[in-house]
C-alpha cells in the first residue's frame, strides 16, 4: 500500500515560513491535498490539487509536488496557523485514500 | 452551504456492534460519492470506507473489511457505517465526509464535526 510520510513537528516563528514535507514514493506523478484541524475541530481542506486554495483559505498558504515530495508552504505565520496539518492522495492501484501521518505546527 | 451531522457514536463493549448514521444538507447527495474517516485520540486521520454516489461500489481499508459495512439512503440524504466485531484499536472519532473528484484524484471538501466510538469493557 502507498506510504505518505510527514515529520511529526515543525516549529516556526511568527511572521516566517513554514514547510511541512510529504514524501511518498513518486509523489509528483499524484495529485496532493492538504488539510488543517485545530484542537477538537474537523478538518479543513487547505489546498488541493497540490497548489490550489479552496475560496477562504488566507493566499499565505501554497504549495508545490516534484519527484519524491510534496510541501506545504505557510508564508508570514501567523499565531492562528498553529494546528495539525495532513497531507492526502487517492492511491489508484487500490482505489484507496491515503494520509500521511500529519505534522504539528508550534509557533514560537 | 453543505452540512453533514453524525449521529449514532457511544461506548461499547468488545465484540459488539454499532451503526453509525450521517444525514446531510446543503448539497444534492445524490451526485457525490461519500467517505467515513476516523481519527484514534491524539492520532492521525485514517480513511475507512467509501461509497460511490449510486451506492454500489464500495472500498474499505484492510483493518475493517468483513467487519464494517458503508451503505447510503440517498432518498433520506443519509449515510451509514455498520461497524460488528469491533475491537479496542476501533475507538475513534468518526467523520462524515464528502468527495470531490478529479482527474486521477479524489479529496473531502465538506466534513462533519464527527461522533466518538469508545470500545471498552
Amino acid at each position: 500500500s502507498y506510504v505518505l510520510t510527514q515529520p511529526p513537528s515543525v516549529s516556526v516563528a511568527p511572521g516566517k515560513t513554514a514547510r511541512i514535507s510529504c514524501e511518498g514514493n513518486k509523489i509528483g506523478t499524484k495529485s496532493v491535498h492538504w488539510y488543517q484541524q485545530k484542537p477538537g475541530q474537523a478538518p479543513v481542506l487547505v489546498i488541493h490539487y497540490d497548489s490550489d486554495r479552496p475560496s477562504g483559505i488566507p493566499e499565505r498558504f501554497s504549495g508545490s509536488n516534484s519527484g519524491n515530495t510534496a510541501t506545504l508552504i505557510i508564508s508570514r505565520v501567523e499565531a492562528g496557523d498553529e494546528a495539525d496539518y495532513f497531507c492526502q492522495v487517492w492511491d489508484r492501484s487500490s482505489d484507496h485514500v491515503v494520509f500521511g501521518g500529519g505534522t504539528k505546527v508550534t509557533v514560537l | 452551504e453543505a452540512h453533514l451531522e453524525e449521529s449514532g457514536g457511544g461506548l461499547v463493549q468488545p465484540g459488539g456492534s454499532r451503526r453509525l448514521s450521517c444525514f446531510v444538507s446543503g448539497f444534492t447527495f445524490s451526485a457525490y460519492s461519500m467517505s467515513w474517516v476516523r481519527q484514534a485520540p491524539g492520532k492521525g486521520l485514517e480513511w475507512v470506507a467509501n461509497i460511490k454516489k449510486e451506492g454500489i461500489e464500495k472500498s474499505y481499508v484492510d483493518s475493517v473489511r468483513d467487519r464494517f459495512t458503508i451503505s447510503r439512503d440517498n432518498t433520506k440524504n443519509s449515510l451509514y457505517l455498520h461497524m460488528n466485531s469491533l475491537r479496542a484499536e476501533d475507538t475513534a472519532v468518526y467523520y462524515c465526509v464528502r468527495h470531490r473528484a478529479g482527474t486521477g484524484t479524489t479529496f473531502f471538501d465538506y466534513w462533519g464535526q464527527g461522533t466518538l466510538v469508545t470500545v471498552s469493557s
